[in-house]
């Protein structure tokens, strides 16, 4: 099956700091990923989709220039967490779409491991 | 609006039946899915069903879709302590190519 990675794992920063989150569809082409926050018990919450080339789209609630999301490539959306704070401590998963299956529905997205973040 | 809804927590002793429910309100969603996820990992799809079956069988997996009632359950036979983990239901939603997730429901299997 198709693979998505994400890039760091884990990372711990102190707050003010940004902290950018790479998530790479590795053997298919994604013009669509999605990009989840995990509260501890919690459900997923759709944060963004975004789309390459273009402006990713914000669920309502979520800050567009707190979450900086950018899809450059058919590979790689990128999400940047600027002046990260405490409360932004979460697991951040993504997902992408495969451009050629879109229409499987056992392919419809491809998740990500996701990377834990902690804001210190 | 959309709303998925789980049970939080299920725990069955190891070779058991576990049946996983869920609730959705978007009657119009295409497929429904089942997600795992394992703790610390990114989310694995178990299965899926379209909204005109009632039912489909993977193996082990047994999914029943009640459309009436909006009502979603996954079965696992034989439980196996390698089955503890986090089930996600999901719908898709076919305007938006979204899924909604419901919370999660907590699978403990004993030994």
């Amino acid at each position: 099956g198709a693979v998505v990675s994400q890039h760091p794992s884990r990372v711990i920063c102190k707050s003010g700091t940004s902290v950018k989150i790479e998530c790479r569809s590795l053997d298919f082409q994604a013009t669509t990923m999605f990009w989840y926050r995990q509260f501890p018990k919690k459900s997923l919450m759709l944060m963004a989709t975004s789309n390459e080339g273009s402006k990713a789209t914000y669920e309502q609630g979520v800050e567009k220039d707190k979450f900086l999301i950018n899809h450059a490539s058919l590979t790689l959306s990128t999400l940047t967490v600027t002046s990260a704070h405490p409360e932004d401590s979460s697991f951040y998963i993504c997902s992408a779409r495969d451009l050629l299956t879109s229409l499987d529905p056992t392919d419809t997205q491809y998740f990500g491991p996701g990377t834990r973040l902690t804001v210190l | 609006g959309e709303d998925v809804e789980q049970s939080l927590f299920l725990s069955v002793r190891e070779g058991d039946s576990s049946v996983i429910n869920c609730t959705y309100t978007d009657s119009s969603s295409t497929y429904l899915y089942w997600y795992k996820q394992e703790p610390g990992a990114g989310l694995q799809l178990l299965t899926y069903i379209f909204s005109n079956m009632d039912m489909k069988q993977d193996q082990r997996l047994t999914v029943l879709l009640n459309k009436k009632d909006k009502h979603l359950s996954l079965r696992i036979a034989d439980t196996q302590t390698g089955d503890s983990a986090i089930y996600f239901c999901a719908e898709f939603l076919d305007s938006s190519y979204k899924l909604i997730f419901g919370s999660g429901t907590r699978l403990l299997v004993r030994p």
